[in-house]
């Protein structure tokens, strides 16, 4: 079945360290990718995209993410985390084809950087 | 401001009650979409309507429904059938279809008396 893996579901760190989310789906067609990020008390919200070209895509706050087709994957970077990155982000593919698009959430990483 | 509105916020449901969320939009987005959101399992598609008077069953259908008289609207009743209705629930818009950037209200939380 097709499916949106995110393996880390409660990550730690302090500020400054280094951050990559995982992001794995199994589908063998054509896909559109995003990242969204829910900071507390607030909306869910875009935090990249990828639909075609560069497979290294920039988004807001410094984050970067890289599609690798043959691999299945779209994870999730930056460089040096903030306090202000503690937040849930949850990966998001469609799955595009001739009949019916479909669109599947992963279930989520929730991030909580420390001072 | 453009955006989207759900309300209420916080919403209470008795044994048997249907209760309705209302989802509201003035971006001009075609495409309107409801989500269940749950600790641990992410986001789950519940319905979703591309165009006026058309919507779609999306993975968790069973014990909601929707309507989509106006393209602004895109009201969600949680009935009696649904069996385990306390969650988290996300109301969406995108430009045109599902293959597209959306944009998320700030949610209602339905719990269970």
């Amino acid at each position: 079945a097709q499916s949106v893996s995110q393996h880390n579901h409660h990550v730690i760190l302090s500020e400054a360290a280094s951050l990559e989310l995982g992001c794995n789906y199994s589908y063998g067609g054509t896909v559109n990718l995003f990242w969204y990020v829910q900071y507390p008390g607030q909306h869910l919200q875009l935090l990249l995209k990828y639909f075609s070209g560069d497979p290294l895509v920039k988004g807001i706050k410094g984050f970067e993410a890289e599609f690798i087709k043959s691999k299945f994957s779209f994870n999730l970077r930056k460089p040096s985390v903030q306090w202000s990155d503690t937040a849930e982000y949850f990966c998001a593919v469609i799955l595009l084809s001739y009949n019916t698009d479909k669109l599947i959430f992963g279930t989520g990483t929730r991030l909580q950087v420390f001072p | 401001d453009g955006g989207i509105t759900q309300s209420p916020k916080y919403l209470f449901r008795k044994e048997g009650q249907n209760v309705t969320l209302s989802c509201e939009q003035n971006l001009n987005h075609d495409a309107m979409y409801w989500y269940r959101q749950d600790p641990g399992q992410g986001l789950r598609l519940i319905y979703y309507s591309q165009i006026v008077n058309d919507f779609q069953k999306g993975d968790i259908a069973e014990g909601y429904s929707v309507s989509r008289e106006k393209k602004e609207s895109f009201p969600l009743t949680v009935t009696s059938a649904q069996k385990n209705p306390t969650a988290f629930y996300l109301c969406a818009s995108s430009i045109l279809g599902l293959e597209e950037t959306q944009y998320f209200g700030p949610g209602t939380r339905l719990l269970v008396l």
